[in-house]
């Protein structure tokens, strides 16, 4: 049973640019969140996407935007990026209506130069 | 900010002692959870209790929950040089919206 899969692992971007993250929940699992992690921070929640529809969002601006497929996996754009985007970006997944125990991916590093 | 915060930021114990960390936070809760993080990798979720629960056991760990207090804890009994990693507390006011510490970073000596 594979668990929360992240792409890429590493990423290297020049401000400006457009990035796109994608990320595979954990098997059953039908809701996926995403963080920003910064180095030496805790995870600062960008948004929440259940049913193919963003549910929740944090204080994060309009460059960051998301999609979530049919099969539940999840895609995080993030445009005109900042070199204050520099982060780890995680990837959860839960399952609605059961535990509210997130599952996290490994992480998708993104430097932006 | 509804984030939850941990307390100490770093602590350093040698192997076999005991490891204590503190959080704290300013909404009510449905649920408070501990995760542990090695090295900038994914985390790892470790133990939830719910706001009606005061304490909870799970192997090594025992988490305590004080609602007055918005205060939680989480001991690691007979700390080994694995556990070393860094530890945060994630509130969940609802059951859609998990907030984050800054995280206590915990180094066992061997």
């Amino acid at each position: 049973d594979a668990g929360v899969t992240q792409s890429p692992t590493h990423l290297i971007k020049t401000r400006g640019q457009q990035v796109t993250l994608r990320c595979s929940p954990k098997s059953g699992h039908d809701t996926v969140s995403w963080y920003q992690q910064a180095l030496g921070q805790g995870p600062q929640f960008i948004f929440q996407y259940y049913e193919e529809e963003e549910r929740q969002r944090g204080n994060f601006p309009d460059r960051f935007s998301g999609h979530q497929f049919p099969n539940y996996s999840s895609e995080l754009n993030v445009n005109a990026l900042l070199l204050g985007d520099s982060a780890l970006y995680l990837c959860a997944s839960s399952l609605t209506g059961a535990t509210d125990t997130q599952y996290f991916g490994p992480g998708t590093r993104l430097t932006v130069l | 900010s509804q984030q939850g915060e941990e307390d100490p930021q770093a602590l350093s114990i040698q192997e076999g002692e005991n490891a204590t960390m503190n959080c704290s936070y300013k909404t009510s809760i449905n649920n408070l959870q501990w995760y542990r993080q090695n090295s900038g990798r994914g985390l790892v979720h470790l133990i939830l209790i719910r706001s009606n629960e005061r304490e909870k056991h799970s192997g090594r760990l025992r988490v305590t929950l004080d609602t007055s207090k918005k205060s939680s804890s989480l001991l690691i009994t007979a700390s080994r040089a694995a556990d070393t990693a860094s530890y945060f507390c994630a509130t969940a006011p609802n059951f859609n919206k998990f907030y984050f510490g800054s995280g206590t970073k915990l180094n066992v000596k061997p």
